[in-house]
């Protein structure tokens, strides 16, 4: 069973837009939240994170919210560039735990 | 050299071959990660050491061996694997395991013939 979902595999959206990146989990007890960003050949890179009891951290161009009561978090990207074109994985993680446990991904293509 | 560095980059093995992989973190961390990525599927933690002793191994087969030399290195050690092996491994690193961030490794892909 699968406690970090991305239920869309990929998205395109036109340069100067805005992408949101959505992820969804099971577990209300994970407490911490991230987003990572990967491209081809090279391992994931941490991008932005939120602790749960926060419902928005934002680092320039990026932006998470988390929606605690639908177990929802997603990742705002504005505007959008062509660089941005990457696969995004969302990870949660209990407190005091070893355990991320990750999503599958959703590969972003920024249009220019 | 920075970051964590993982070797072989590519590695192509029979199924009765005996190889090993090697990640090397130079950030200061003491806990360090190893993860399978397997094509359309999350990435799956397969092990986790803090301060060179294992504190997770997910159900993973014995046919992959971990070793923690020092809190450096870590190393996955790989016999007898089948052809659904095939995947990008991934070595990561974080500080007292548990800060919110891993920094991982460009990875190891790996065929099994």
């Amino acid at each position: 069973d699968q406690q970090v979902k991305q239920n869309s595999p990929s998205l395109s959206v036109q340069e100067g837009r805005i992408s949101i990146l959505n992820c969804d989990y099971t577990n209300s007890m994970f407490d911490y939240f991230l987003w990572y960003k990967k491209y081809p050949a090279e391992g994931p890179t941490f991008l932005i994170s939120i602790s749960s009891i926060k419902d928005k951290n934002e680092d320039g161009r990026f932006t998470v919210f988390l929606n605690k009561s639908a177990k929802h978090l997603s990742l705002h990207i504005v505007p959008s560039q062509p660089g941005d074109s990457a696969v995004y994985f969302c990870a949660a993680s209990l407190e005091g735990t070893y355990k991320y446990i990750f999503g599958t991904g959703t590969r972003l293509k920024v249009l220019a | 050299e920075t970051g964590v560095t993982q070797t072989p980059r590519h590695l192509v093995m029979g199924m009765t071959n005996k190889k090993s992989l090697k990640c090397e973190q130079h950030l200061g961390h003491n806990a360090m990660y190893w993860y399978k990525q397997s094509a359309k599927k999350p990435l799956e933690l397969m092990f986790v050491y803090s301060l060179e002793e294992r504190v997770e191994n997910n159900s993973v087969p014995s046919r992959f061996s971990p070793e923690c030399p020092n809190s450096s290195h870590l190393f996955l050690h790989l016999h007898t694997l089948q052809p659904e092996d095939s995947a990008l491994y991934l070595c990561a690193s974080s500080q007292e395991g548990r800060t919110g961030e891993l920094f991982f490794g460009e990875g190891s892909r790996l065929t099994v013939l």
